[in-house]
This record gives C-alpha cells, structure tokens and sequence, in this order.
C-alpha cells in the first residue's frame, strides 16, 4: 500500500542552526503539506503546496520556513534558524485532490538544544 | 478563527462496548470532515471521511454528520484494547481550500 515517507525519524539540532526535513508523498498525489504537533497540544497546519507553488500557509510558517519540491518525488521543509520553541513532531502529507482525504507519513521528531 | 472542539477525555469503554466520539466545528461552512486516530508518539492515521449529513458505515466504524448542528461523531462497535488511541477530528473548509483544521482529540480507553 502507497505510504508517504519521511526522513529523518529523529533529528536534535541546536539552536540557531538550519535543518531540512525531507518527505516523499504519495506518487499520484497532487497536494503537499506539513503539520507540526507540539507534545501534548494539537496537530496544527503549516503549508499547502500544490502545482509547485505555495497555496496556503499558516501564521507559524514565517520567514525562517521555506519548502521546496527539488525533484518530482521529493518535498521538503527547511526552518533557517531554529529556536527551542521549533521543537516538535513535524508530519508530512499528501493528498490526491484538494477536498480529499489527507495522508500522513510517520513523521519527524525535531529537538532543538 | 475556525475551531474543531472535542472533549479530551479520557472516555473508558468496556471491551466490546459503543464508543461514541463527538466533534463540533465553528465554520458553517466546513465541507469535509476526518477521523484520525493517533497512538501515542506516532502519525494520525485516517479512519473515516464524511461529506455529507448522515451516517457512513465502514466495519466497527460509523461516521455521522449533521451540519445543520455542526456536528460531527464517530461510533465504534465492539470496542477492542487496540482501539485506545486519541481520535482526532479534522475539518476542511470551503471549497479551493485543502488545509486541515484538527481538534485537539479524544483519548479512548477500552479495558479488557
């Protein structure tokens, strides 16, 4: 069965320092996101991606986030300079259509120190 | 703002018992509606999508959706052990937009 998959499963960093998460979604899916979810709190939504461009974006996606579809099987999120509050659970998903069920890979856990 | 509410439980069924989860969401016009569910430490997995009012059956899972009262629920039959997780509901709003907003979830526990 189609799975999105991310990597690293784990990555501590250190404040200040740039790091790239990286997601492969579902091959016929046509939209992209990244979730984070803090411990204990809620899944909270960062960024669409759709058509190689940004098609929505949350407040928390400032200027120290960026994303990127380098190639045509690869997604990735970049924070520039990561701060402790930065630490989360980062998921990725994708989606065949824009109203359709989302999918999500088993995500990244980012410590920042 | 758009909310997704839930009551965080913990809601403790009896092994297979009904588990009834309940969700209401803010935006009127929300037009598709999620059930995740997430064990601890690991990844929403989607259980069921509902799009339009009434119920929608598929195995232990039923899905109900009355938007008049923007009201969402989950009802598992015969709860297992392996049921307890935290369900999440999430809705997406009007059309053209894709993003999902979650609730914050409903830990299940079920007993043995």
């Amino acid at each position: 069965e189609p799975e999105v998959t991310q990597t690293p499963s784990h990555q501590v960093t250190q404040m200040g320092q740039e790091v790239i998460l990286r997601c492969v979604p579902i091959s016929n899916h046509l939209y992209f996101y990244w979730y984070r979810q803090i411990l204990g709190q809620k899944v909270e939504f960062l960024v669409s991606f759709y058509n190689n461009e940004i098609s929505e974006k949350s407040e928390i996606f400032d200027d120290q986030f960026s994303v990127e579809r380098p190639d045509g099987s690869n997604f990735t999120l970049k924070i520039r300079s990561t701060k402790l509050e930065d630490s989360a659970m980062y998921f990725c998903a994708s989606s065949q259509g824009a109203t359709g069920e989302a999918f999500f890979g088993q995500g990244t856990r980012l410590t920042v120190v | 703002q758009k909310e997704v509410e839930q009551n965080s439980g913990p809601l403790s069924v009896p092994e297979g018992a009904i588990a009834s989860l309940n969700c209401t969401y803010s935006d009127r016009v929300s037009q598709s509606f999620f059930w995740y569910r997430q064990y601890s430490g690991k990844s929403p997995e989607l259980i069921m999508s509902i799009y339009s009012n009434g119920d929608k059956e598929d195995g232990r899972f039923t899905a109900q959706l009355n938007k008049a009262s923007q009201y969402v629920s989950l009802l598992i039959r015969d709860s297992q052990p392996s049921d307890s997780a935290t369900y999440l509901c999430a809705v997406k709003p009007q059309l053209g937009y894709s993003t999902l907003t979650f609730g914050k979830g409903t830990m299940l526990l079920v007993s043995p």
